[in-house]
């Protein structure tokens, strides 16, 4: 069955550094998405991706998240100058319409 | 109002019980929903859509009453593998995009 490969499975970082997500979506699928989940917490949408643009992020996603899908395979969430608040398993997501989403096994941030 | 409102539990059962779960989604606009289970730290994986007219996946039953805005998810001889974290979804849908709007979840402990 195919998977949603995220890497790395968990990243330490210091307070300020900038970290890069990655996830390797389904290679038929159209839409992507970050989830995050702090622990103890709800699954919170991130940020939806279609046709090489965001088409809807939360008021979580602010100046310091971005995303991008460079080479067309690889999708990517970098966080600019991460915070304590930060920490979090953060999910990949991708969907083929009528399909439903698939998550990847998800990478835990952990900042110090 | 929060979007989708669960019941945090924990939900603690002996194997063989019957446990029914219960869920709360505040726009009756939404079309889609979905249980899911979520295992400590990993990724959340689908259970089973909820249609209106009630489902049946073996031992798992869910409801969705839409005048209420309630889903139900029924479990029944519980098995200790049963033991995790089940999460009410309703598909959100603005601006011509969808995400998945999670419950915080409810816990489930079956014990011997």
């Amino acid at each position: 069955e195919p998977e949603v490969t995220q890497t790395p499975s968990h990243q330490v970082t210091q307070m300020g550094q900038e970290v890069i997500l990655r996830c390797v979506p389904i290679s038929n699928h159209l839409y992507f998405y970050w989830y995050r989940q702090i622990l103890g917490q709800k699954v919170e949408f991130l940020v939806s991706f279609y046709n090489n643009e965001i088409s809807e992020k939360s008021e979580i996603f602010d100046d310091q998240f971005s995303v991008e899908r460079p080479d067309g395979s690889n999708f990517t969430l970098k966080i600019r100058s991460t915070k304590l608040e930060d920490s979090a398993m953060y999910f990949c997501a991708s969907v083929r319409v009528n399909y439903g989403y698939t998550f990847g096994s998800g990478t835990r941030l952990t900042v110090v | 109002r929060k979007e989708v409102e669960q019941d945090p539990g924990p939900f603690n059962v002996p194997e063989g019980a019957t446990v029914a779960f219960n869920c709360t989604y505040s726009n009756s606009a939404s079309q889609s929903f979905f249980w899911y289970r979520q295992d400590c730290r990993k990724e959340p994986k689908l259970l089973m859509s909820v249609y209106s007219s009630g489902n049946e996946d073996g031992r798992f039953t869910a409801q969705l009453n839409r005048a209420s805005q309630y889903i139900s998810l029924l479990i029944r001889d519980s098995k200790l593998s049963d033991s995790a974290t089940y999460l009410c979804v309703v598909l959100g849908f603005s601006g011509g995009y969808n995400k998945l709007i999670f419950g915080a979840g409810t816990r489930l402990a079956v014990h011997p």
